[in-house]
């Protein structure tokens, strides 16, 4: 069974930073792409940034180009989203998915001083 | 960006009823592969998203077949036969096409 478990959310004061994790299991990780999408609260979805299975390939919604960063680790199982500079619009629950197929339960990040 | 627009934004249905949820792209969504990158979602109250049809017509793994996907290009219809009550959230088209991948404005279920 497909499990994705997100972690690392919070309430984080504006120009602050905060990293995600998304403990992946029940599928070969590392022969998948990954996608961070978000959803404000109320509101739909938002996809945020999308990393391939070897890393070579990563893209990112203009709207946090040069302040988050995706990676993985492939022998953890494990994809990331370091969030630096944040702002009260990135208060969401951020969600990762295993293309739209799967995903996980999402983990709640609240910008606001 | 590809802007997926979704029509109506809700329906209010009766158990039992048939319905039909619209969503047009503004460009073909057809990959270089051949093959079209169009997705069908639920949100259930509560819940994350859940995949119900992908490439347009597919049905996700474990999916009721009173779920149906249609279209090609850039014209797509979801319908939802016979209504249960478990089918009531908001459903989202998604294309995964394109960079950025962009997803309709939802469509609310309701029950009458």
């Amino acid at each position: 069974e497909v499990q994705l478990v997100e972690s690392g959310g919070g309430l984080v004061q504006p120009g602050r930073s905060l990293k995600l994790s998304c403990l992946a299991s029940g599928f070969t990780f590392s022969n998948y792409g990954m996608n961070w999408i978000r959803q404000a609260p109320g509101k739909g979805l938002e996809w945020v940034a999308s990393i391939s299975s070897s890393s070579s390939y990563i893209y990112y919604a203009d709207t946090v180009k040069g302040r988050f960063t995706i990676s993985r680790d492939n022998a953890k199982n494990t994809l990331y989203l370091q969030m630096t500079s944040l702002r009260s619009e990135d208060t969401a629950l951020y969600y990762c998915a295993m293309g739209v197929s799967y995903w996980g339960q999402g983990v709640m990040v609240t910008v606001s001083s | 960006d590809v802007v997926m627009t979704q029509t109506p934004p809700s329906l209010s249905v009766a158990i039992g009823q048939s319905v039909s949820i619209s969503c047009k792209s503004s460009q073909s969504l057809v990959y270089s592969d051949g093959k079209t990158y169009l997705h069908w979602l639920l949100q259930s109250p509560g819940r994350s998203p859940k995949r119900l049809i992908y490439q347009v017509s597919n049905l996700g793994s474990g999916v009721p077949d009173r779920f149906s996907g249609t279209g090609s290009q850039k014209d797509f219809t979801l319908k939802i036969s016979r209504v249960e009550a478990e089918d009531l959230g908001v459903y989202y088209c998604a294309q995964t096409t394109h960079f950025p991948y962009t997803f309709g404005a939802g469509t609310k279920l309701e029950l009458k």
